[in-house]
């Protein structure tokens, strides 16, 4: 079975310009989540869509937005590019969102975006 | 100050060593713990995960957590080279699902032949 697929797996950008990086979850897994990873430090929560709608959004500016597909798969993207937006960019996928429940199944990541910001 | 705050390292055992990776946290709503393992240049894999007080077991690898102390523990048993990676311990609050989680810095181990 494919595990979560995220394109492209590196790219380069110049500052100001927008990116669009995208993630293909698990078959079957509803819920996707992203989360930016820079260099040294943990992954830092983004944003969770589950069946197509925003169930979650961490603390970072509206320059960030994603959107969730029929099929599941998902879209990050970053406008108007910093230096500090350099990092790795992280999507998960899991089977359901029950917030009754809290994460009683398990979450699997895809390999991950570098993004380099020049 | 952040959420969670994880042992820096780098740590670097011989194998066969017990490994003890360590976390606090201050949100006291934190119910769920989890520990993952990242080799590099990978995404994050996880390893076990925990709901509230207590101890789970599982091969090698126990997982404690304490919430009196806001304090959680990975230990390795009988480290392996291929051990060897970025050690991440996760949390999330009741009513979220694990897709929203706040997570440590990460500790880097070396398990040497």
């Amino acid at each position: 079975d494919a595990g979560v697929t995220q394109s492209p797996t590196h790219l380069i950008k110049t500052r100001g310009q927008q990116v669009t990086l995208r993630c293909s979850p698990i078959s079957g897994h509803k819920s996707v989540s992203w989360y930016q990873q820079v260099l040294g430090q943990g992954p830092q929560f983004i944003f969770q869509y589950y069946e197509k709608e925003e169930r979650g959004r961490g603390n970072f500016p509206d320059r960030f937005s994603a959107r969730q597909f029929p099929n599941y798969s998902s879209e990050l993207n970053v406008n108007a590019l910093l230096l500090g937006d350099s990092a790795l960019y992280l999507c998960a996928s899991s089977l359901e969102f029950d917030p009754r429940t809290g994460p009683g199944n398990t979450i699997y990541f895809g390999e991950g975006s570098w993004l380099t910001v020049v | 100050q952040k959420e969670v705050e994880q042992d820096p390292g780098p740590l670097s055992v011989p194998e066969g060593a017990i490994v003890s990776l360590n976390c606090t946290y201050s949100n006291s709503a934190f119910q769920y713990f989890m520990w993952y393992r990242q080799y590099s240049r990978k995404g994050p894999e996880l390893l076990m995960y925990t709901y509230s007080s207590g101890n789970k077991e599982d091969g090698r690898f126990t997982a404690q957590v304490d919430k009196s102390s806001k304090y959680i523990s990975l230990f390795i048993r009988d480290s392996q080279p291929s051990d060897s990676a970025t050690y991440l311990c996760a949390m999330s609050t009741l009513g979220t699902n694990a897709g929203k989680s706040t997570f440590g810095d990460g500790t880097t181990l070396t398990v040497k032949p």
